[in-house]
């Protein structure tokens, strides 16, 4: 069975301060990958979606970046960060095989203070 | 332009009450697809269902059921015989093929069952 992995569960930063986030899928090959940022009494946000490796695609202008540097890896980073960053940040995954459903990760959350 | 609305933010019942979440969207296309995902205190999202546009069938799985009306664009959720493991914040969405698969999420809304 497939499993999604995100870490840390949760991590508080400086302002300023860069940011790694990791996302790892097992059980299945070639999957569609996403990040989405939900902040505090909000809905989700896509903020990127990846359809393979060193595929990104942004949805929302902003500080932070991804990337997919192995198929069933996705990495969510910002050189700095900023206050505004703070949320939850869940990874998501699908297979590309026509409309499928998507599955989420555990989530990470960020407080930038 | 593609949207989802719940306008229930918070609900609030008494264990053993029935309680209908609302989902509206909108959307041009005439494939598309809508889930259903539950948010436990823990944070992750958990898949409920998944309905296409083709299908207008009522499902019903143990509690829980959910109608799909084209005519009115809405996918609604209705617990019956709430239960404290309910609470949580349920989440309606809207699929859409634009590359990859992306899901348009309402605001979800927060059901609080109560002793």
């Amino acid at each position: 069975s497939q499993t999604i992995h995100q870490w840390p569960a949760t991590l508080v930063q400086p302002v300023g301060s860069p940011l790694s986030l990791e996302c790892t899928v097992e059980g299945t090959s070639n999957p569609n990958l996403y990040w989405y940022r939900q902040a505090a009494g909000r809905g989700l946000q896509l903020l990127f979606y990846s359809v393979g490796i060193g595929q990104i695609s942004s949805e929302v202008p902003q500080n932070l970046s991804a990337s997919r540097p192995q198929d069933r890896q996705f990495i969510l980073s910002s050189k700095k960060l900023l206050l505004s960053d703070s949320g939850f940040y869940l990874c998501a995954w699908d297979l590309q095989r026509g409309t499928d459903t998507q599955y989420f990760g555990p989530g990470t959350r960020l407080t930038v203070l | 332009a593609q949207k989802v609305t719940q306008a229930q933010t918070e609900i609030s019942v008494v264990e053993k009450e029935d309680v209908t979440l609302d989902c509206v969207y909108e959307t041009r296309d005439t494939t598309y697809y809508l889930f259903w995902y539950k948010q436990p205190p823990s944070g992750e999202l958990v898949f409920l269902i998944r309905r296409n546009s083709f299908d207008e069938q009522n499902e019903i799985s143990g509690r829980y059921s959910w109608n799909f009306q084209k005519s009115t664009s809405s996918f609604n959720f209705t617990i019956t015989a709430s239960q404290v493991v309910d609470s949580a914040v349920y989440f309606c969405a809207l699929h859409i093929i634009q590359g990859a698969q992306k899901l348009v999420f309402g605001q979800g809304t927060r059901l609080t069952i109560n002793p």
